[in-house]
Formats: structure tokens, sequence, C-alpha cells
């Protein structure tokens, strides 16, 4: 199994761009989520998503979209990339009653 | 909502010896469930332990284990005999009926030989 697949790995952007932050799983976990990581706050969710066709929005969603068409896939959308956005981007899926597994993360950068 | 506090941002231990990582939570659900992920700095996040809120034996696994005190809220993680590969940040994390997970800001562990 492959597990947690986050693309890309790193992402420079100009400041108004937009683009997807891919994440799929291949172990049919019902739970997904986007998690930022900055230095000294830990990890924060942006949202997250209990089953295909459902999402809702953490503690951090402004400037984000997410979808969940499908059990496998989690795109995180950036709408306008802001500098305040620069940030280490984690995916994570989990079964109802366990923990969760993490991708391998994206660190993004706006400029 | 849940919260999360990792007082310790820095800790530092022998090879060899015990370390405990502190942790407390603040919820008011009655079923809830505590984890601790390692990070280590090549920026991974590893699952560690689990604990449930019901459970009545504090989770162990390997060197691993969780001291579980649920009228001080405190989850604590305590890392026996450590290892070089030890050195990593560590996060503690907590999750409701609500299926939210919560972490804590971490605790960078260094082992010193």
């Amino acid at each position: 199994n492959a597990g947690v697949t986050q693309t890309p790995k790193f992402q420079v952007l100009k400041t108004g761009q937009s683009m997807t932050l891919q994440c799929a799983q291949d172990m049919n976990h019902e739970y997904m989520s986007w998690y930022r990581q900055d230095p000294g706050m830990g990890l924060r969710l942006i949202h997250y998503s209990v089953g295909a066709g459902i999402t809702d929005q953490g503690e951090v969603p402004n400037g984000y979209n997410v979808s969940r068409s499908t059990t496998e896939d989690f795109p995180l959308r950036l709408l306008s990339a802001a500098p305040s956005q620069t940030s280490v981007y984690f995916c994570a899926s989990r079964h109802r009653l366990g923990g969760y597994t993490f991708g391998s993360g994206t660190r993004l950068t706006v400029v | 909502a849940q919260k999360i506090t990792q007082t310790q941002p820095g800790m530092f231990v022998q090879e060899k010896e015990a370390v405990t990582l502190d942790c407390t939570y603040d919820t008011s659900d009655p079923s809830y469930g505590l984890f601790w992920y390692k990070q280590p700095s090549s920026g991974e996040m590893i699952f560690l332990i689990y604990q449930g809120s019901y459970d009545q034996q504090n989770a162990t696994e390997g060197r691993y284990s969780l001291n579980f005190q649920k009228a001080r809220k405190s989850a604590n993680l305590v890392i026996s005999a450590s290892q070089l590969g030890d050195s990593a940040m560590y996060f503690c994390a907590t999750t409701n009926t609500g299926n939210q997970f919560y972490f804590g800001t971490g605790t960078s562990l260094t082992v010193i030989p």
C-alpha cells in the first residue's frame, strides 16, 4: 500500500496565484484532513471530510477550498495565494476509530 | 473545542535514560482519544501510541508508554531507554466524538550520547 500520497512536495507561488495540492489514500479511510504546520504553532486543521461528498471547516479554513468526490482523493485548493499561506501542508487519513496516517507533506512558499 | 497544551518546548535526555514528555488537555466530551506523534527532522509524522478515554490501563507500545491521568487531564508520553534516533519533535493530539483532531505545539526532544 502507498498510504497517503501528497503532491507536490515543494511549490513556490507568486501572490495571487491559485493551485491545488493533491492528496490520495489507498486505505479506504473514511476520514481525511488537511493541516498546516507553522513554527511554534503545531498542526492546525484547515478542512476535513468524514466521507465522500462531505466536507467541513477546521480552525483555519479561510483562503482554502476542498472537495471529496471520491473516498480516495481530497484535494486542497488555494484560491489566491498570500504570503501568510507559506507553510508546510499535511494531508492525513484515518478510519473512524483510528489514528491518522500522514502524507509526507508539501512545503509551500508564497512570494 | 479541545485544547492541548505541551509546556516543554525543548527537552534533553541522556542516551539510555527515560524521559517524560508532558501533555494536558481540556475537553468536556465524555469520550475522546489521545495520541502521540513523532516528527523527525525529515518531516514525516509518525504515529506512536493511542489511549482511549475509557481505557482502564495505560497504553504501551514497545519503549513508549502513555501515563494517562484522567482526573488531571494529562496524557504524558514516557520513552524508556532513549536512543539517538528518538531525537525529534513530539506532538500530543486528541480527538473527540466530533472526530476532529487537535494537536499541541510540540516538544523538541534531543537525545545526548
